[in-house]
């Protein structure tokens, strides 16, 4: 299995900012993924982070509003920018793990973003 | 795109009472996953099913995987407190690994 951290936790932030979340694991991963999670909702991918290349957006994603940085094979980043209220979620970053026939998704803890 | 919903949205069940909810596709499906959310937390996964009509137990869990691969359901026999969250079906999408998560059912146990 994989160890995901990610930071901050939670934040509450004010419209017009930007925030940036992290993403780090403590094993080199090919894939790492950022999904956003409404109040009550399901979870919905992001994008892609591919180590060095540009990440591959999800229909209704931008690279402009959701900024994705993938320096090496343990750590990501999200930045949400121009933030409004609709921005507030769950951000949640997870690995791919292929291992005993079958192929599974772990995930961090999740950030906790609130958009006043 | 590929839709997988999930039936209950929502059900509230007594300890010891049996919970199932179940995971439909609008396609076929090379394998289901499933997940569970405790309130405040995050997914974690529970189990892959890749064969048509494979069966797999969990202790209380029993998952299913339908014939035609469009379905899937997971059952808890006489549940505990500790089986409350929302559980998600999960399913592979074109290329690259992606997950398409299902609409989830939540659940919760009182005594």
């Amino acid at each position: 299995s994989a160890v995901i951290s990610q930071k901050p936790s939670r934040d509450i932030c004010q419209r017009g900012t930007s925030l940036t979340i992290q993403c780090q694991v403590d094993s080199q991963v090919t894939m790492m993924f950022w999904y956003r999670q409404q109040p009550g909702q399901s979870l919905t991918l992001i994008a892609t982070a591919n180590q060095g290349s540009e990440a591959t957006y999800e229909s209704g994603f931008v690279i402009d509003k959701f900024p994705i940085s993938r320096p090496n094979l343990t750590f990501s980043t999200l930045t949400v920018s121009n933030m409004s209220p609709e921005d507030s979620s769950i951000y949640l970053c997870s690995v791919d793990h292929r291992g005993n026939f079958q192929e599974t998704q772990y995930f961090g803890p999740g950030t906790r973003l609130l958009v006043l | 795109g590929q839709q997988v919903m999930q039936i209950p949205q929502y059900q509230h069940v007594q300890e010891g009472e049996d919970f199932t909810t179940y995971c439909n596709s609008s396609t076929t499906l090379s394998n289901i996953q499933w997940y569970k959310q405790r309130p405040g937390g995050h997914p974690v996964f529970l189990i892959q099913l890749v064969k048509s009509g494979e069966v797999k137990k969990q202790k209380r869990l029993t998952f299913q995987f339908g014939e035609a691969k469009k379905n899937s359901s997971l059952h808890i026999t006489a549940t505990q407190t500790t089986d409350v969250g929302t559980y998600f079906c999960a399913a592979f999408t074109g290329t690259a690994s992606k997950l398409t998560f299902g609409t989830g059912t939540r659940l919760q146990v009182t005594l």
